[in-house]
Formats: C-alpha cells, structure tokens, sequence
C-alpha cells in the first residue's frame, strides 16, 4: 500500500507565525504536491517538486515556500501565517513518466488565529 | 487554461439506487486524461476511475462507471447499487497528457441514505 503521510492532522497557529507542513512518502515517487481545499473552491495546487531540490510554482503559490532536501520529505512552508491562509492541506505523490494517479494523504487542517 | 466544472454541489440517493455526478471541463488540448477521485469523510482522497481521451470505450470499475461525451466536454460517473460507503465528496478532475498536474472542479458531496 502506498503511504503518505502529513505531520499533524490539526494545527492551531497565531497570525505571524512561521508554519511549516510537512510530507513524507514511503513509495520512492518521484513526484510531489501540495494543495490547498477550500469548501466551494475544491482542490488548488499551491506548489509542486519532480525530484530533489526541484520545485514549480503552481496556481496559487503566494504566500507559501516549499522545500524538498531528500525525496522522500516534502515541506510547505508559511513564512508569516495569515488567517486567509487557514484551510485544508493535502499532500500527494505521483510515480511520475506517464504514470498519472496522484496518491494522498490525510491532510493537515490549518487554523490560523 | 484547462476548467473543470461540478454544477451539483450535493446529492443525494438511496442505498442500492442510481446516481449520476455531474462535470464538464474547457479545453482546446486533444490529448488528455479525466479522473475521478472519492473523499470519504474524515479519510484519505482516493481515485476512483480513470478515463483517457483517445479511448472512445467508458472506463468501468465495478459498480462506478462513465460517460465520456468528447465532443460535449462532458465526463459524468455513475454509481450503481449505491452503498452506504459511497458516501462522500466526488471530485472530477483533468490531466494533460505529459505533464502530472490535476485541476480539481469543486466537488459534489453525495449522501447515501439507508
């Protein structure tokens, strides 16, 4: 089975604050996301990494950072929380070369205070 | 740039009922690939079935199925026999051939009631 997992299921933290999300996969994907889901907007894709040290911007990156040092550890990071950015994260993996199922984590809800 | 639209926010069916979830995307790509993906409450997003543009057969798995209009833009899903564990949001979502990136419509969020 393919293991995704995200370091807290929920996070409580103040306006200002530095956050950081993280991802770890036990599958050697190559690939790397991370979304953000809102009620009415669906799934967003805030940025995304095809392999170490590789990142690309994705729909909606303001305001975020990522960070991607080995391949099995995928961070998003908010360098200063604002309460726009409280929401749902989920991270997923992909093989990548045209294997195109994205699989999931359970996802981190992020209350900003 | 590609769109992906659900126009039923909720449903909702009886158990062992028919029901048919809606979505139409925009895009001037030919070559491309549809998902559906299931979120059951509190769990884990999980695909459901997959469909790839140049094939003109509809992807069947088990009791979900599709319909794939290409010309219409249309890629609804069907669950058969609906079961209590089918409760849950649905969200179509569109892939261009070559690249790993989804883009999600807004969800459907199905209630199965017994």
């Amino acid at each position: 089975d393919v293991k995704v997992t995200q370091s807290s299921r929920y996070l409580v933290k103040r306006t200002g604050e530095k956050v950081f999300l993280e991802c770890v996969q036990d599958m050697d994907h190559e690939n790397m996301f991370w979304y953000r889901q809102d009620p009415g907007l669906g799934l967003r894709l805030i940025y995304f990494s095809y392999d170490v040290k590789m990142k690309e911007k994705g729909d909606i990156p303001e305001g975020y950072s990522v960070s991607r040092e080995k391949k099995e550890r995928f961070s998003l990071i908010l360098e200063s929380a604002s309460t726009n950015q409280t929401s749902m994260y989920l991270c997923a993996i992909s093989p990548g070369q045209g294997t195109y199922e994205q699989y999931f984590g359970p996802g981190t809800r992020l209350t900003v205070t | 740039a590609q769109t992906v639209t659900q126009s039923q926010p909720e449903m909702s069916v009886q158990e062992a009922e028919t029901v048919t979830l809606s979505c139409t995307y925009d895009t001037s790509e030919n070559n491309y690939y549809l998902f559906w993906y299931k979120q059951p409450p509190s769990r884990q997003m999980i695909l459901v079935i997959r469909q790839e543009a140049y094939k003109q057969q509809n992807a069947t798995e088990n009791r979900f199925s599709v319909n794939f209009q290409k010309a219409a833009k249309s890629f609804s899903l069907k669950i058969s026999d609906s079961q209590l564990g089918d409760t849950a949001m649905y969200f179509c979502a569109f892939m261009k051939h070559n690249t790993d990136k989804l883009i999600f419509g807004t969800g459907t969020r199905l209630q199965v009631f017994p």
